[in-house]
């Protein structure tokens, strides 16, 4: 299986902060990778797609990039409901595998 | 636009069968794959698998020899069913739609909580 490394596990930050959040594949998995956000209770929502793509409705200070088998979720300037916890997704190869997770809180 | 919504018994016994079926609206369930994913109390995601509506499936490995995913195409519906389970299968189970290209489940169900006890 392949394995997705998140980091950090957990980060505080004040509103308006630039926020990146780093997923690590155990092996290339090209651009098959997805980012979501989940709120307490709530189910996972979709970000980012194929690495980069923004996915319709989503804000525009979210961003993806990707650097080999590295890659970034970017939050521009943290807003107030972007407090959190966000996962990867690689959907190269089967079984599909997600990070642990990091958690955006307030600082 | 399109809306899912999963649905059935919120207690199971052990190594009893955990059936679940998800009701799309708004919309067909041709075209996409529809992923059952779940997250064990204060853990992560786990993808359990998904199915086309032509009835192909996919499954992760760890639990293939316990899970049958299935479509409904004329109730626009699908069903998963988990034999065996045991209390690590307690965990809420959402029901996603999924893009064929890239994986991106962009479409999901509120989630249904499922608690194996006796």
């Amino acid at each position: 299986d392949i394995q997705m490394t998140q980091s950090p596990s957990s980060l505080s930050a004040s509103v308006e902060d630039r926020v990146t959040i780093t997923c690590r594949a155990s092996q290339s998995i090209s651009s098959y990778l997805n980012w979501y956000q989940q709120k307490p209770g709530k189910a996972p929502k979709l970000l980012i797609y194929a690495a980069s793509s923004l996915q319709s409705g989503v804000p525009s200070r979210f961003s993806g990039s990707e650097s080999g088998t590295d890659f970034t979720l970017t939050i521009s300037s943290l807003q107030p409901e972007d407090f959190a916890t966000y996962y990867c997704q690689q959907t190269y190869s089967s079984p599909w595998t997600f990070g642990q997770g990091t958690k955006v809180e307030i600082k | 636009q399109v809306q899912v919504q999963e649905s059935g018994p919120g207690l199971v016994k052990p190594s009893e069968t955990l059936s679940l079926t998800c009701s799309v609206s708004g919309g067909s369930i041709s075209s996409y794959y529809w992923s059952w994913i779940r997250q064990s109390p204060g853990k992560g995601l786990e993808w359990i698998g998904h199915i086309y509506y032509s009835g192909s499936t996919n499954y992760n490995p760890s639990l293939k020899s316990r899970v049958t995913i299935s479509v409904h195409t004329s109730k626009n519906q699908l069903s998963l069913k988990l034999s065996s389970v045991t209390a690590a299968d307690t965990a809420v189970y959402y029901c996603a739609r999924t893009g064929i290209q890239f994986g991106n489940m962009d479409v999901w169900g509120k989630g249904t909580t499922v608690t194996v006890s006796s």
